[in-house]
């Protein structure tokens, strides 16, 4: 059974640095594309970016590129999202998403989500 | 940017209903067009792919339809389970996807 599970919720302040995780199990990890989704509170989705493991070939969406910094570890099936410089704006609820396929057009597996919340 | 609107907004309806939303794209995108079903609480749910493809273990009372930008998700015999947001997504231009606002369902 296809799985990502992610980490925990966070609370931090305004310019501290922050990394969350996506791991995947029951498939092969380096060969799906992993996509991240931002939704902040009361609102619509938003795609951030995706990257493939198996190479960490990673894209942006314009609107989140030199924001975050996606990347993945395939020798533990983990995916990242990390900012340096958290501000308000970033308190959302974000979602990993795997690819139904081995393309990147369709993301059928979506993690549980992990809350973060960045208030002084 | 390819801009995705659905209409309506939001809609009210009765259990055995039949619905639909309507996704317009701001330029074709053929058919690369997914709809998603999310819940309060929940992770968003990949419902139809590819225009028009049911993806596997969804109901067979959603079906979707369209290609080039108008698109349309249909539900019907509602049940009280789909009430829920629904959103279009375009992966014409992947991987810089963009989604529809949103329509927010209620069932009666």
């Amino acid at each position: 059974e296809v799985q990502l599970v992610q980490s925990g919720a966070e609370v931090k302040k305004p310019g501290e640095s922050l990394k969350i995780s996506c791991e995947g199990s029951g498939y092969t990890f380096n060969t799906y594309w992993i996509g991240w989704v931002r939704q902040m509170p009361g609102k619509g989705l938003e795609w951030m970016g995706i990257i493939y493991p198996g190479d960490s070939d990673t894209r942006y969406s314009p609107s989140f590129q030199g924001q975050v910094t996606i990347s993945a570890d395939k020798s533990i099936s983990t995916a990242y999202l990390q900012w340096s410089n958290l501000r308000a704006s970033d308190t959302a609820m974000y979602y990993c998403a795997r690819g139904r396929s081995s393309s990147w057009y369709e993301y059928a597996y979506w993690g549980q989500g992990t809350l973060v919340t960045v208030s002084s | 940017d390819i801009q995705m609107t659905q209409s309506p907004s939001s809609l009210s309806a009765s259990v055995g209903d039949r619905v639909t939303i309507t996704c317009r794209a701001s330029l074709k995108i053929d058919t690369y067009l997914n709809w998603f079903q999310q819940k309060p609480g929940e992770a968003p749910k990949l419902l139809i792919y590819a225009a028009s493809s049911l993806q596997s273990g969804v109901p067979s009372r959603f079906s979707g339809s369209g290609s080039g930008t108008d698109f349309t998700l249909a539900i019907s015999g509602l049940q009280p389970e789909d009430s829920a947001t629904y959103y279009c997504q375009q992966s014409y231009t992947a991987p810089q996807y963009t989604f529809g606002q949103g329509t927010k369902l209620e069932i009666k």
